[in-house]
């Protein structure tokens, strides 16, 4: 069965700074695909960035890229410059079978950001 | 942003009754779900649709039915509410190989 783990319930940050959100995943599948999502306090969900198991090249979308590290089974978020508008919570999430299939897709539980001026 | 509607947006009901909630899309994608979110839980998968009148159970299933006869819509019902019903419901949508854009969310507190 897949799993997604993330066991930072909450990070503060100064505005301006990069922080990393981890990630860590479980799944036998050799064909995988990995996503984060941020939900803000108005609640909902937007999709931020994508990374496919056999992608070569970490992702990338702007201010937010993926650390992804396949031996390691584990895919987290950067994000460089963080801004006020940031403080979320992020969730963590893959789908399984073909690479970017995102039907049944699983969820971490989340964790909390909050950037600070 | 994706046009995904969801209505309502927030209803109560009691114990024991009926409750359909709609997921409404205008961007014509194949794929449709049901997802709740519940506090230490995240998102957990109800049910999803494949293509119209072609479904699928998901992680929490139960107690659960889902219906689509049109591309555009995807229903939600809870044949008879429970309280561990109570929840925040979101709907999502996305085309093959791409990923799921989220409707607005429903809140429903079954009393």
């Amino acid at each position: 069965a897949q799993k997604i783990t993330q066991t930072q319930p909450g990070m503060f940050v100064q505005e301006k700074e990069a922080v990393t959100l981890d990630c860590t995943y479980d799944t036998s599948d050799p064909s995988y695909g990995l996503f984060w999502y941020k939900q803000p306090s108005s609640g909902e969900m937007i999709f931020l960035i994508y990374q496919g198991s056999y992608d070569q090249q970490n992702a990338t979308e702007g201010r937010y890229s993926l650390n992804f590290q396949k031996a390691r089974k584990s895919a987290n978020l950067v994000i460089s410059a963080s801004q006020l508008g940031d403080s979320a919570m992020y969730f963590c999430a893959m789908s399984k079978g073909r690479q970017g299939g995102s039907e049944k897709l699983v969820f971490g539980k989340g964790m909390k950001l909050t950037v600070n001026p | 942003d994706a046009g995904i509607t969801q209505s309502p947006r927030h209803k109560v009901t009691e114990t024991g009754t009926p409750v359909t909630l709609r997921c409404h899309q205008t961007e014509n994608h194949r794929y449709m779900y049901w997802y709740r979110q519940d506090p230490g839980h995240g998102l957990r998968l109800i049910h999803y649709s494949y293509g119209v009148k072609d479904t699928d159970k998901g992680e929490v299933s139960d107690g659960y039915s889902v219906s689509r006869s049109k591309t555009e819509d995807f229903l939600l019902t809870l044949e008879s509410a429970t309280s561990s019903q109570t929840s925040v419901y979101f709907c999502a949508i996305s085309e093959v190989g791409n990923e799921q854009y989220f409707g607005p969310g429903t809140r429903l507190t079954v009393t």
